[in-house]
């Protein structure tokens, strides 16, 4: 059963323009929402999150947005850098007991110069 | 302010052996979970632990494996007799609290390969 999905494996993307990876969840428990960025051999590094109260947060060149009545996240990224490039993990928690992530299955972004 | 330390990077055993990952949260943390990344897979939940207790282990194999967090000392993620199925990437997070908006820190991970 999985409870949260990134249904496009890679995404590609030109330098300077905006990059979308999506996400959608099934459980209407989950209160927060983080995105976690890795690269190869190394391991996952924390991007950004939001709560569930909120619709937007956002930080520097990555925004999250949230919509709740559809369960649907995601996280823009203006402008991409090819540095951007690395796997995009999204995750999702509950209050109870806290801390344990529900991770999706990962979007490959690539970014080309 | 080091990170989440796991080691070792890389293990290597072969079928029937045991296998044990060791992690050091951050400092002052005393929440350590551990996930596993199965090939072209996303990071599975295996089991949370503050120090002395489980709260948590939904995630882990019912048989082989056990984890701990001692008073002293990392936490260990211990697998006995190792199947080829066990062969994957084992990483290790820790947090300051828990509840609602918990960022955990990620470590480098342990790859293990069953020959």
């Amino acid at each position: 059963d999985q409870q949260v999905k990134q249904n496009s494996p890679s995404l590609s993307v030109q330098e300077g323009r905006i990059s979308i990876l999506n996400c959608d969840y099934t459980n209407s428990m989950f209160d927060y929402f983080l995105w976690y960025k890795k690269y190869p051999a190394e391991g996952p590094t924390f991007l950004i999150s939001i709560s569930s109260i909120k619709d937007k947060n956002e930080d520097g060149r990555f925004t999250v947005f949230l919509n709740k009545s559809a369960k649907h996240l995601s996280l823009h990224i203006v402008p991409s850098q090819p540095g951007d490039s690395a796997v995009y993990f999204c995750a999702a928690s509950t209050g109870n007991p806290g801390g344990k992530l529900i991770f999706g299955q990962g979007t490959e972004l690539s970014v080309k110069p | 302010n080091a990170g989440v330390m796991q080691n070792p990077r890389h293990l290597v055993r072969r079928r029937g052996q045991e296998a044990r990952l060791r992690c050091s949260p951050m400092k002052g943390h005393s929440h350590v979970y551990w996930y596993r990344q199965l090939p072209e897979e996303g990071l599975k939940f295996m089991v949370y632990l503050q120090k002395e207790n489980i709260i948590d282990e939904s995630g882990m194999p019912k048989e082989r494996f056990s984890a701990e967090f001692p008073k002293e000392g990392p936490s260990i993620l211990r697998i006995q007799q190792v199947v080829r199925g066990d062969s994957a990437a084992y990483f290790c997070a820790s947090s300051l609290n828990r509840g609602p908006g918990t960022e955990a820190f990620f470590g480098q991970g342990t790859r293990l390969t069953v020959v």
